[in-house]
């Protein structure tokens, strides 16, 4: 069983308030690393997919960073909406094609 | 475009009773997933196929059968239910390659 830990578990923020979580994976292995975004009662959407060390995406307000090495990503927000209120989940993809998820930073943007 | 759909939504069994969930995709992917969702676990994987008539266990695999006779199916049996598998189950499908998976809606399934 592969361990990815995303930290921090919950966060509330200010609307406008800039962000960012963090997601820990193995560093052997490594295929690639998704981030989803995971609304209450909908199901995951998909953010980036990212595949080499020191990938940088960005979508909008968000962004994410990607280190293979040590074994991290980044995923930020710039200038928190409430609309970005949600569960943002990592998944970091074996060589075998396996998927192993976090168990996801909810975020709370308060108006 | 469908995307990924999953049948039924919602069910309650028995325990010990026995039942079928389907999962179907449109897009043509090779890839498809089966995750079952529990407060505070996040989502793990049960078993996936990387093409029609493969299958292959994931992270809890035990309790559960799959079989992909077609390439847009991806049907997930319990033989004999347990209040253990009270669950939200997700399906999820994706292209070869680094591609991102697409989810289906969910079925919460709730074992008494």
């Amino acid at each position: 069983i592969l361990n990815v830990e995303q930290s921090p578990q919950s966060l509330h923020v200010q609307e406008g308030d800039s962000t960012n979580f963090t997601c820990s994976f193995p560093s052997s292995n490594f295929y690639a690393l998704h981030w989803y975004r995971w609304e209450t009662a909908k199901s995951p959407e998909a953010l980036f997919v990212m595949t080499l060390n020191g990938d940088e995406k960005k979508k909008g307000r968000i962004s994410a960073t990607l280190n293979t090495k040590e074994g991290y990503s980044y995923l930020y927000i710039k200038g928190s909406q409430p609309e970005d209120s949600a569960t943002y989940l990592c998944a970091f993809v074996s060589t075998g094609n396996q998927f192993y998820f976090g168990t996801g930073t909810s975020l709370t943007v308060i108006p | 475009n469908a995307g990924v759909t999953q049948t039924p939504k919602f069910r309650v069994l028995k325990t010990g009773q026995s039942m079928t969930l389907l999962c179907a995709q449109d897009m043509n992917h090779e890839y498809m997933y089966w995750y079952r969702q529990d407060p505070g676990m996040g989502l793990r994987l049960i078993h996936y196929s990387v093409g029609e008539g493969t299958t292959a266990k994931g992270e809890v695999p035990d309790g559960y059968n799959v079989s992909r006779l077609k390439k847009q199916n991806f049907l997930l049996g319990l033989e004999s239910a347990a209040p253990s598998q009270t669950s939200v189950y997700f399906c999820a499908s994706r292209r070869t390659g680094p591609e991102t998976q697409y989810f289906g809606p969910g079925t919460r399934l709730l074992v008494l």
